[in-house]
């Protein structure tokens, strides 16, 4: 069963940093592209960043929102992919979801539960 | 950049009735990576429709896609109670940038 979990979510003051963790289980890791999508509180889906698969290069792409602020990286012995979140702001307040993208698909097949992230002070 | 839009932005209707939820770019794009996702409250969204048109492990055909260029469509043909939700419409370039619309909430009416 292909299972996502994500964690490392909480309360952080503006300016701060966070890094999110996405475990993977079920599936081939490293043959996976990951990505990060976020909600905020009572609105829609944002794309944040994706990793391509180590076969691909295993390089990432942002957003123009969070460019320059954050960094995913991926470590496929853990099946981990992390989220380096920096200089926070309050409209990075959400949750955020990590995502497998199908190659076969072209879509997004398997999403986790969500971590939630607030930037308050 | 590729602009995702959705039309209407609810859309109240009543268990058995149809449903046409429009999703349009602002340029022609690839059908095969046009992808419709359900989210009901509280849940994590699920991927209904890929490529378009094809339809996701387990969903029911009362869903269809289509469409092509910058215009596409969901179809769900005889609302059930369970379908009541919000639909997002999402494009992936192929290279660098991921795309949803901002959603249609279909209601109870």
């Amino acid at each position: 069963e292909v299972q996502l979990v994500e964690s490392g979510g909480g309360l952080v003051q503006p300016g701060r940093s966070l890094r999110l963790s996405c475990v993977g289980s079920g599936f081939m890791f490293g043959d996976s592209a990951i990505n990060w999508v976020r909600q905020a509180p009572g609105k829609g889906l944002e794309w944040v960043t994706f990793i391509r698969e180590t076969f691909a290069g295993g390089t990432a792409e942002y957003s123009a929102s969070v460019k320059g602020r954050f960094v995913l990286t991926r470590y496929d012995s853990k099946s981990t992919v992390y989220l380096q979140m920096n200089n926070l702001k309050s409209e990075d307040s959400a949750i955020y979801y990590c995502i497998r993208w199908s190659g076969t698909l072209k879509a997004y097949d398997f999403w986790g539960q969500g971590t939630l992230v607030t930037v308050s002070s | 950049e590729i602009v995702l839009r959705q039309s209407p932005g609810t859309l109240s209707l009543s268990p058995g009735e149809r449903a046409t939820l429009s999703c349009w770019a602002s340029q022609s794009v690839s059908s095969n990576y046009l992808a419709w996702y359900q989210q009901k409250p509280g849940q994590v969204p699920r991927l209904l429709i890929y490529g378009a048109s094809s339809r996701a492990t387990g969903i029911p055909d009362r869903f269809s896609g289509s469409g092509s260029g910058a215009d596409f469509t969901l179809t769900i043909s005889r609302l059930e109670p369970e379908d009541f939700a919000v639909y997002y419409c999402q494009h992936y370039d192929g290279s660098a940038r991921v795309t949803f619309g901002p959603g249609t909430k279909v209601d109870i009416k």
